[in-house]
């Protein structure tokens, strides 16, 4: 069973970038799409964006600027960049796993409480 | 942009059925998922493809998609599945991720 287990820093000041990974543990990195979601602090959920595994990226047209993905197929982990944060970014970020030929997301991380103050 | 509506709340009895809508123009030509999402944790996927469950999801669980509205539908509420309830599509047009806004499901 995959699991994912994802990192970085929770407290930001604006402007700064978030930088967020995630590792997969337990299944291959290879033939899925790895995706980025956030939960903004009154219930909804935003998909950001997703890599495949061939290095191929999706975004959320309204973040598509400030977003990069990445991934390291060597090191089974992912990552996600997000520059010139403002309050507004201010969210719990989750990683997920989509298999390829499905668009369900079977597999999520634990969550990232990211906080953007000053 | 594609939008899925869904209502902000249903309340249901213990033993009852509960029912969580998700509309959208023509939601009846996508596949449609479902997560449940308890207080703290991350969302679970407990109905995907319309009305497929993965491994480990009780049958209690079951899904419908036709024409404008996609349905999970809970039989034999438990306390347990008080949680928020979230679909998803995949939008063909804009090549990326649609999720409704939530549904906060209350076990009476």
């Amino acid at each position: 069973q995959v699991q994912l287990q994802q990192w970085g820093a929770g407290l930001l000041k604006p402007s700064e970038t978030l930088s967020l990974t995630c590792g997969v543990f337990g299944g291959s990195f290879s033939g899925h799409y790895w995706t980025w979601i956030r939960q903004p602090p009154v219930r909804g959920l935003e998909w950001i964006g997703e890599i495949h595994h061939s290095g191929s990226t999706k975004h959320n047209p309204s973040l598509k600027s400030r977003v990069t993905i990445s991934g390291d197929t060597s090191k089974n982990h992912f990552s996600l960049r997000l520059t010139s944060v403002t309050a507004a970014d201010t969210a719990v970020y989750y990683c997920a796993r989509r298999p390829h030929g499905r668009t369900a997301f079977e597999n999520w991380g634990q969550g990232t409480l990211v906080t953007v103050s000053s | 942009s594609y939008v899925l509506t869904q209502p902000p709340s249903v309340s249901v009895a213990p033993g009852q059925t509960a029912k969580i809508t998700c509309g959208a123009n023509n939601i009846g030509s996508k596949s449609v998922h479902w997560y449940q999402q308890k207080p703290g944790q991350a969302p679970v996927l407990v109905v995907y493809d319309d009305s497929d469950r993965p491994s480990g999801i009780p049958e209690r669980f079951s899904g419908s998609n036709s024409g404008n509205t996609a349905t999970l539908t809970i039989t034999r509420v438990e306390a347990g599945d008080e949680a928020d309830y979230f679909c998803q599509v995949w939008d063909s047009i804009s090549d990326h991720v649609v999720f409704g806004g939530g549904t906060k499901l209350t076990v009476l």
